[in-house]
């Protein structure tokens, strides 16, 4: 059973548009929670991340909303850009000490020109 | 049944010492990953196994040593531990040509 889900394996977007990537989870003890980015044949990239203790945290064009009672994030990034297109893996973890993260599948993102 | 298992979730071990990480799964996936997360979250890729065959293999020292008895199997050894080497290291899969992958719950290593 995924803790982490990520329900859209992949998502393609207009440039300059919203991209909103979308991550459910089950375990109601997870309070931190992490988007990392991947290009072919290199290692995520960490992204952004959010505590349970808010709602939103933005970054430039990167925005992560957190809804608790629904167990749901989402990853916002506007305007949507070509060098964008990579795949997103959304993780979370009881603390935000680096342990028992438990990741997404991911969720493929291309930005058409 | 979890799909990408590893084992020990955690490993306290004094330098010097030979230890081996040990990652299993069960979604018949075709390709393994082991990857070393820093302390900033960074997600580094060391190897990758293809049915067997060693497909990437980023600037980690030779110490490091990928193992894969089957195509279910990715084991991790590390010789002669460093301090260095202290890290949360997980292990992934995903089915050939595909960019969705599986991660297992990761390994805490404490290298003293």
């Amino acid at each position: 059973d995924q803790q982490v889900k990520q329900n859209s394996p992949s998502l393609s977007v207009q440039e300059g548009r919203i991209s909103i990537l979308n991550c459910d989870y089950t375990n109601s003890m997870f309070d931190y929670f992490l988007w990392y980015k991947k290009y072919p044949a290199e290692g995520p990239t960490f992204l952004i991340s959010i505590s349970s203790i808010k709602d939103k945290n933005e970054d430039g064009r990167f925005t992560v909303f957190l809804n608790k009672s629904a167990k749901h994030l989402s990853l916002h990034i506007v305007p949507s850009q070509p060098g964008d297109s990579a795949v997103y893996f959304c993780a979370a973890s009881v603390d935000n000490y680096g342990q028992n993260f438990v990741f997404g599948p991911g969720t493929r993102l291309s930005v058409l020109p | 049944d979890t799909a990408v298992s590893q084992t020990p979730k955690y490993l306290v071990t004094q330098m010097g010492n030979d230890k081996s990480i040990k990652c299993e799964q069960n979604l018949g996936h075709d390709t393994m990953y082991w990857y070393k997360q820093d302390s900033k979250k960074f997600l580094k890729i060391m190897f990758s196994y293809n049915n067997k065959e060693l497909i990437i293999n980023e600037t980690v020292p030779n110490r490091f040593s990928p193992k894969s008895p089957d195509k279910a199997h990715l084991n991790l050894h590390i010789n002669s531990l460093e301090l260095g080497d202290s890290a949360v290291y997980f292990c992934a899969s995903s089915q050939d040509g595909s960019e969705t992958q599986y991660f297992g719950p990761g390994t805490r290593l404490l290298v003293l």
